[in-house]
C-alpha cells in the first residue's frame, strides 16, 4: 500500500508555543488529506479535510485559527497548533487519499504533549 | 444523526475465533471499513465492504448487510499480536468516514 509519513512522531512543548506537524505522501499524490485527533481510549475525531491548493474544511467545533492547515502541494500537508495548551495534548493522525482513490492511507501519528 | 456502534471491549483465547459486530446509521452509504489500531499507533487497513456478503482475507473476514446496517469482523486462529483495537468506519454520502469508538480486543493465552 501507499506510504504516508508524519513528522515529528513525538513532541513536547510549553504552553503558549506553536507546534507544526508535517504529513507527507511518499509514493503517491495526495489530492485530499485528513487530519484527525484521538484522545486516550477514544475513537478518531476528524478535525479537517484539505484538498491540495484549497482552504481546509473544518469540522464543527474545531477552531480554524488555532489549528492551521496548509496543503500547498500534492505530497505535503501541515497542521500547526497555535498557542498550544495542555488540553491540546493528544495523538494527531493524518491520512491521505489519491485522486479517484477510495482508500485513506494513514500516517504513523504524532503524540503532542503540552506542559 | 450518524452513529456507529460496536462493543467497547472483548476478550478471547489464543487460537480461538472472535466476531466483532458493528451496526451503523449514516446518511448514505459508500462502503464500510475495518481498521486495526495498536496502542499508540495509527490505524492500519484491514478490509473494505461495499456489497453485501463476506470478504475473506487470510485469518480475517468481514461481512456486510446493508439492509440491516450491520457488519462483523471475524478473526480466526487468534494470535497474541491480534490484541488491539478494531475500528469500524462507514463512508457516508459525502464520502466522509464516520468512525466507531473501536473495540478493544484482549487475547489471553
Amino acid at each position: 500500500g501507499a506510504v504516508v509519513s508524519q513528522h515529528p512522531s513525538r513532541v513536547i512543548c510549553k504552553s503558549g508555543t506553536s507546534v507544526k506537524i508535517e504529513c507527507r505522501s511518499l509514493d503517491f499524490q495526495a489530492t485530499t488529506m485528513f487530519w484527525y485527533r484521538q484522545f486516550p481510549k477514544q475513537s478518531l475525531m476528524l478535525m479537517a479535510t484539505s484538498n491540495e491548493g484549497s482552504k481546509a474544511t473544518y469540522e464543527q467545533g474545531v477552531e480554524k485559527d488555532k489549528f492551521l492547515i496548509n496543503h500547498a502541494s500534492l505530497t505535503l500537508s501541515t497542521l500547526t497548533v497555535t498557542s498550544a495548551h495542555p488540553e491540546d495534548s493528544s495523538f494527531y493522525i493524518c491520512s491521505a487519499r489519491g485522486l479517484g482513490g477510495w482508500e485513506q492511507f494513514f500516517g504513523p501519528g504524532t503524540r503532542l504533549t503540552v506542559l | 444523526g450518524q452513529n456507529i456502534d460496536q462493543p467497547t471491549e472483548m476478550t478471547a483465547t489464543e487460537g480461538a475465533i472472535v466476531q466483532i459486530n458493528c451496526t451503523y446509521q449514516t446518511s448514505g452509504f459508500n462502503g464500510l471499513f475495518w481498521y486495526q489500531q495498536h496502542a499508540g499507533e495509527a490505524p492500519t487497513f484491514l478490509s473494505y465492504n461495499v456489497l453485501d456478503g463476506l470478504e475473506e482475507k487470510g485469518r480475517f473476514s468481514s461481512f456486510l448487510s446493508r439492509s440491516k446496517g450491520y457488519s462483523y469482523l471475524l478473526l480466526k486462529e487468534l494470535q497474541m499480536k491480534d490484541s488491539a483495537s478494531y475500528l469500524c468506519a462507514v463512508r457516508d454520502s459525502n464520502y466522509q468516514l464516520i468512525w466507531g469508538a473501536g473495540t478493544k480486543l484482549i487475547i489471553k493465552p
